[in-house]
Formats: C-alpha cells, sequence, structure tokens
C-alpha cells in the first residue's frame, strides 16, 4: 500500500516571497504519478501541479515548481512570489501509472497562510 | 468550474438516517470517485465506478453504497448514519479507467452533517 506524508501541518509566508511545502511517499511501484492539489476556502480540490515518476525533468506550472527526487521518494512544492490567494490547504497526493489500482492516495495537508 | 456537479451541497441529517448524495460527471468521463475528507482521517478514496461497474473498493463502511446509472451519474448511499459519519464528501471524474496522464477533477463537495 502506498502512503504519503506531509510533515509539515501548517506554514506561514510573506506576500511576494518564496515557500517550499514537503511531502514524502512510499511505494513499491516504479510508474506512478504525483500530484500537488489546493483546497481553498470554498473546499474546492483544484489540480495544482503533476509529475510523471518517468519523467527527470522537474514539473513547472507558472510561479509553481516541484523538486522530485525519486531515489528519495520526495515531491516537495515551491510557491514563488507568493500571493494572497495561494492561502489554501495543500495536498500531496499520488497514483499509480498502471494497473487496476488507480485511486489516489492523499497526505494529510498543509494549511499555508500567506500574510499581507 | 471543474465541470463536476455534486448535490446537495450542504445536508444536516438526524443519527439512524439514511441519506443520498448525487455526482454528475464531466461530459465524457467515464470513471466516477468518491472521496470522504473527515478532519481525523483525512482524504480517503471511498469507491470507484467505471462505466456502471464497480471498478475499486476502498474504506467505505458496509452502510455505505454506490452506484453509477447508464447516463454516467454516481450516486453515494449513506444508511444508518453515525456522528462519526459526519464529513466532506466528495466526487471525482476522469475520462479513462487506468494509467495514462488523466487527470481526475473534483466536484465542490457535500458536506454532511449529521446531528
Amino acid at each position: 500500500a502506498q502512503t504519503v506524508t506531509q510533515s509539515q501541518p501548517e506554514m506561514s509566508v510573506q506576500e511576494a516571497e518564496t515557500v517550499t511545502l514537503s511531502c514524502t511517499y512510499d511505494t513499491s511501484e516504479n510508474n506512478y504519478y504525483l500530484f500537488w492539489y489546493k483546497q481553498p476556502p470554498s473546499r474546492q480540490m483544484i489540480l495544482v501541479i503533476r509529475q510523471e515518476a518517468y519523467k527527470q525533468q522537474n514539473a513547472t506550472e507558472n510561479r509553481f515548481s516541484v523538486n522530485f527526487q525519486k531515489a528519495a521518494k520526495s515531491f516537495s512544492l515551491k510557491i514563488s512570489d507568493s500571493q494572497l490567494g495561494d492561502t489554501a490547504m495543500y495536498f500531496c497526493a499520488f497514483r499509480p501509472s498502471g494497473g487496476s489500482n488507480y485511486k489516489l492516495t492523499f497526505g494529510k495537508g498543509t494549511l499555508l497562510t500567506v500574510n499581507p | 468550474d471543474s465541470g463536476v456537479t455534486q448535490t446537495p451541497k450542504h445536508l444536516i441529517t438526524a443519527t439512524g438516517q439514511r441519506v443520498t448524495l448525487r455526482c454528475s460527471p464531466r461530459s465524457g468521463d467515464l470513471s466516477v470517485y468518491w472521496y470522504q475528507q473527515s478532519l481525523d482521517q483525512g482524504l480517503q478514496f471511498l469507491i470507484q465506478y467505471y462505466n456502471g461497474e464497480e471498478r475499486a473498493k476502498g474504506n467505505i463502511l458496509e452502510r455505505f453504497s454506490a452506484q453509477q446509472f447508464p447516463d454516467l451519474h454516481s450516486e453515494l448511499n449513506l444508511s444508518s448514519l453515525e456522528l462519526g459519519d459526519s464529513a466532506l464528501y466528495f466526487c471525482a471524474s476522469s475520462a479513462a479507467i487506468q494509467g495514462g496522464n488523466t487527470e481526475a477533477f473534483f466536484g465542490q463537495g457535500t458536506r454532511l452533517t449529521v446531528v
């Protein structure tokens, strides 16, 4: 079974600064996908960024980028130029890429507060 | 807007009762997933349907059941409700059943409060 661990229950950052959220996972799968989801106060689960395990290049989406270390089973999210609208709960998630086991396994989440 | 519609948005009911949560997936998506989000358990996968058939089961209680209809909408039935069933229930949909770079799109959830 896969497990996803987010060791930072809460973090805060000043507007315009950079923050990194940590995520580690455990799996015996070789091929899989990793995701960061954002859940603002509206409760909507919004996909922030996605990483395929077979790709060595780290994914980037505008101000969001990841540091994927497959050997260490680490998948951190870096948010640059933080904005007030980034305030939300962030969830790291894992999904195998093959077979019939395609459900998302989530970490417990990190509550990020961006301060003005 | 993700394109996934869940109704109702809020539901308050008494212990012992039965409720039905409804989900309409994005147009064209064949897979529907149900998740439960609670303070103590976090986001837990409950069950998945693909084109009307059950494909995967997670931590779903026997008091809970689900189905997917021919028009691809899905319903999650919760019975003999207990206080601990109070949670946010999400539905998600995706285009394919397995593999691939297939994103799961989430609805806005149904907030269930059992009193």
